[in-house]
């Protein structure tokens, strides 16, 4: 059974760059995509972007300009780095697994998230 | 961006009865060389994460009770509940996998009558 547990700080000021870790057990890294995701308090669910195993990336454009996603496959984890944050990237953060593309290709495997409040 | 809406934004069911959900995207997620719509619908239960129960549409994802199913092709897509149970009580999300930026649907919220 694939699991994901996502690390990282849970409060942070304005200004400052969100880190998170993922670490995936039970399944490897390879052959898959590994996204972000966010859920705003009380609000839906938006995609950060995603990575393959290879490193090739994938971004929201509108988060673009301040996101870079990683892969580490010696250890089995993938990273997120959201820089300058203000209150409006306060969310919960998911780390995610998408289906091979022959399997379907939706995410299906999710961690049980990581709230980060931005707050001076 | 493919924009997805769902109607209603919430829905009261008796236990038993049928629930629908409709969702609609902007433009298609139907994928022509692998004849496979990318849609997919989420639960999500307060305190949890989202649990994937439909995808490519139709295909129900391996240990989902089968009162759960789902429709539709291009644009349009339904989730039915054939006979809500109280566990049913959740936000239902649509999300099309079709094209980057993905993008997800505002939920629509469950509950018992």
């Amino acid at each position: 059974q694939v699991q994901l547990q996502e690390s990282g700080p849970g409060l942070l000021r304005p200004s400052e760059t969100l880190s998170l870790t993922c670490t995936v057990s039970g399944g490897p890294v390879m052959n898959y995509y590994w996204n972000w995701m966010r859920q705003p308090p009380g609000k839906g669910l938006e995609w950060i972007g995603d990575i393959y195993y290879t490193g090739s990336t994938n971004y929201n454009p509108s988060l673009k300009s301040r996101v870079t996603i990683s892969v580490d496959t010696s250890k089995n984890q993938f990273s997120l780095e959201l820089r300058s944050v203000t209150a409006a990237d306060t969310a919960k953060y998911y780390c995610v697994r998408s289906k091979s593309q022959s399997q379907g290709g939706a995410p299906d495997y999710w961690g049980q998230g990581t709230l980060v409040i931005v707050s001076s | 961006d493919i924009v997805m809406t769902q109607s209603p934004d919430s829905l009261a069911v008796s236990l038993g009865e049928r629930a629908t959900i409709n969702c609609k995207s902007s433009q298609s997620v139907f994928y022509s060389p692998k004849y496979k719509n990318y849609l997919a619908w989420y639960q999500q239960k307060p305190g949890q994460p989202p649990k994937l129960l439909i995808y490519w549409a139709s295909t129900r994802e391996s240990g989902v009770p089968d009162r759960f199913s789902g429709s539709g092709s291009g644009t349009e897509f339904t989730l039915t509940i054939s006979s809500l149970q109280a566990e049913d009580v959740a936000v239902y999300y649509c999300h099309q996998y079709y094209s980057t930026p993905l993008t997800f649907g505002p939920g629509t919220k469950v509950d018992i009558k």
